[in-house]
């Protein structure tokens, strides 16, 4: 157990849809990251946020939020769901403000499938 | 633009043989951190070896080994002894300072140890 808590494991759903993604940092982490695993992308970084604000962007379509919440969890909203948005989402947290140097420890993942 | 290349998709070894997984990195930074992540059958990244650019010292864990050399921007990874429970798929890893942590990840090597 790494002490990042992702929930759902899996959720099925259909197109047009609008899912929650939910993430519990490990204890004592203030920076929780975003990133999506596909078969055709592979892992890509979608966001970031420390101690509720957001701290960098990566390739996180306008379809996609997130926001971190007071007590450091933080949701991924994904709305208008496409096929293509089938994918494991990981959430992973670090201590720091997300210099290079930060270890992100990882969740289980979310497994989203879109039929 | 950063840039990670595992060239081997996929590695079939017996058990007990030593194996060599290949990563190449692509980056204009001259500080950056090169990471380790594997991901067993059971979905999870978890995290092996962090190195800076300015340690060019191998390092050695158990049955895990790691060469970085800078001259040829690799930084490859070697199980000795190989074990079934060492199949998974291993993610090499890039971010340089001050990205906030935004990872960069090769495609994997999937490896298959069989008895």
């Amino acid at each position: 157990d790494s002490g990042v808590t992702q929930t759902p494991k899996h959720l099925i759903t259909a197109t047009g849809q609008r899912v929650t993604l939910r993430c519990s940092p490990r204890s004592g982490d203030l920076s929780v990251y975003w990133y999506q695993q596909s078969l055709d992308q592979g892992l890509q970084f979608l966001i970031q946020y420390y101690n509720g604000e957001e701290r960098a962007k990566g390739n996180i379509l306008e379809r996609f939020s997130a926001q971190q919440f007071p007590d450091l969890h933080s949701e991924l909203n994904l709305s208008s769901l496409e096929l293509g948005d089938s994918a494991l989402y990981f959430c992973a947290s670090s201590e720091g403000q997300g210099g290079g140097a930060n270890v992100l420890t990882f969740g289980a993942g979310s497994r989203l499938t879109v039929l | 633009a950063q840039k990670v290349t595992q060239a081997q998709t996929e590695i079939s070894v017996v058990e007990k043989e030593d194996v060599t997984l290949d990563c190449v990195y692509e980056t204009r930074d001259t500080t950056y951190y090169l990471f380790w992540y594997k991901q067993p059958p059971s979905g999870e990244l978890v995290f092996l070896i962090r190195r800076n650019s300015f340690d060019e010292q191998n390092e050695i864990s158990g049955r895990y080994s790691w060469n970085f050399q800078k001259s040829t921007s690799s930084f490859n990874f070697t199980i000795t002894a190989s074990q079934v429970v060492d199949s998974a798929v291993y993610f090499c890893a890039l971010s340089a300072t001050g990205t906030a942590s935004k990872l960069t990840f090769g495609t994997g090597t999937r490896l298959q140890v069989t008895l």
